[in-house]
């Protein structure tokens, strides 16, 4: 059964530092989605891509995060600097053009200290 | 402001026996949710789904029931099996394809 992919699963890093999370999507899912889910509350929506071309980047804290699909293939959320609040899991998930239902990968756990 | 709204947290039901998660929103857009289930240290698994034209979808031992003028919908699993125990997700999404997640309730299912 296909399934999304990231890596890392975890990670541990300190303040200020960068970090790269790496996700492949479902082989033909055309919309890519990162999501930040902090512990005890839902997912929350960072980033949308549709192809490579970002549908939905609003909630997106742009002074530190980036996020980029060039292909419309696989993508990479990066954090520079990292800051203690940014723990969280980030998870990835794919949907096939034109359908609602999403696939989430495994997540990676961050964790800043 | 929680668009999407799980009030109970978590949730206690003997083997056998049936469960009910609820869940509900405040934004009358909303026309397609999901439920979704979460083991620790993976990513949420697909359930079920309802389109708001409907208001009941069942698939196995889950049925999904949508009361728009209630703004409610609720999971129902019969029976519960201790595999059930996870947490489990509800969101909904409107035009855009912008899902609003829930806060979750976490089911234990006791043998």
């Amino acid at each position: 059964e296909a399934e999304v992919a990231q890596s890392p699963r975890y990670k541990i890093t300190e303040k200020s530092q960068a970090v790269a999370f790496w996700c492949d999507p479902i082989s033909g899912h055309a919309t890519l989605y990162w999501y930040r889910q902090i512990l005890g509350q839902g997912p929350e929506l960072l980033v949308q891509f549709q192809d490579e071309s970002v549908v939905d980047d609003s909630q997106l804290p742009k002074d530190r995060f980036s996020a980029e699909r060039l292909k419309g293939v696989d993508s990479t959320l990066k954090i520079q600097p990292a800051e203690l609040g940014d723990s969280a899991m980030y998870l990835c998930a794919s949907s096939p053009r034109y359908q609602e239902t999403q696939y989430f990968g495994p997540g990676t756990r961050l964790l800043v200290l | 402001d929680q668009q999407v709204k799980q009030n109970s947290p978590s949730l206690s039901v003997q083997e056998g026996r049936i469960s009910i998660l609820n869940c509900d929103y405040t934004n009358s857009m909303f026309d397609y949710f999901l439920w979704y289930k979460k083991y620790p240290a993976e990513g949420p698994t697909f359930l079920i789904s309802i389109s708001s034209i409907k208001d009941k979808n069942e698939d196995g031992r889950f049925t999904v029931f949508l009361n728009k003028s209630a703004k409610h919908l609720s999971l129902h699993i019969v029976p519960s099996q201790p595999g059930d125990s996870a947490v489990y997700f509800c969101a909904a999404s409107g035009t855009g394809n912008q899902f609003y997640f829930g806060t979750g309730t976490s089911l234990t299912v006791i043998p």
